[in-house]
């Protein structure tokens, strides 16, 4: 497609369950961002690959979560033991030349 | 600490005035600054960016945004709003490395007729 897919667009799940998200970014674009959106909050940054350098992790708020991308390709992110905090909108975005994102719809997860 | 602040939670203008939408930044090296729009159920899309060179950016839809160092603001503005311009704007900082980008909570325009 022309831009960054995200799916599901809604996942509903209970108190810890695994879940995973998954995100095909823009054909050729190197750069792929996680961000988390917590309702009425800002974009909180997770996670970030680079081609096919290690992954910037810093922003993973704990070990539950984790994150994978093969090349350029797509990526997941997966959940464990989700909690109720855990519910937001879950925000891809890839990038290419010129620190440009382009933003997918998103995720919204609701852990019941 | 890198940070990004936009003040107003909230903006409400009528359908042809003016638009500013603040935003102010803490970041410890020369910053590449950001405005995303995000409309209801999309994405966000970039309207502008600034890196280096003339402090008075142009982007799309009719905004422009201007680059102050010395107040470490990076405001929003648009001359004439129009009821499409409805959204959340977030503004961002960033390094010219990529690898991680700041947003601030987002300011939200409500246009009335």
């Amino acid at each position: 497609g022309a831009g960054v897919s995200q799916s599901p667009s809604n996942k509903v799940t209970e108190k810890g369950k695994d879940v995973e998200l998954r995100c095909d970014p823009i054909s050729g674009h190197t750069a792929l961002y996680w961000y988390r959106q917590r309702l009425g909050q800002g974009l909180e940054f997770l996670i970030y690959f680079q081609g096919n350098s290690a992954p910037d992790k810093s922003g993973l708020p704990s070990d539950r979560f984790s994150a994978e991308r093969t090349g350029e390709s797509v990526s997941t992110l997966t959940i464990q033991r989700t909690q109720q905090e855990d519910s937001a909108v879950y925000l891809c975005a890839s990038g290419g030349k010129g620190l440009k994102l382009f933003f997918g719809s998103g995720t919204q997860l609701s852990v019941l | 600490a890198q940070s990004v602040t936009q003040p107003d939670i909230h903006i409400t203008v009528s359908e042809g005035a003016s638009l500013e939408l603040r935003c102010n930044y803490s970041y410890g090296a020369t910053p590449y600054l950001f405005w995303y729009v995000q409309s209801p159920g999309q994405g966000l899309q970039l309207l502008l960016k600034y890196f280096s060179g003339d402090t008075l950016v142009q982007g799309i839809k009719g905004f422009e945004a201007e680059f102050k160092r010395s107040q470490s603001s990076f405001n929003l503005r648009k001359p004439s709003v129009h009821w499409s311009d409805a959204a959340e704007y977030f503004c961002a900082v960033g390094a010219n490395t990529g690898n991680q980008f700041y947003f601030g909570t987002g300011t939200s325009l409500t246009v009335i007729p």
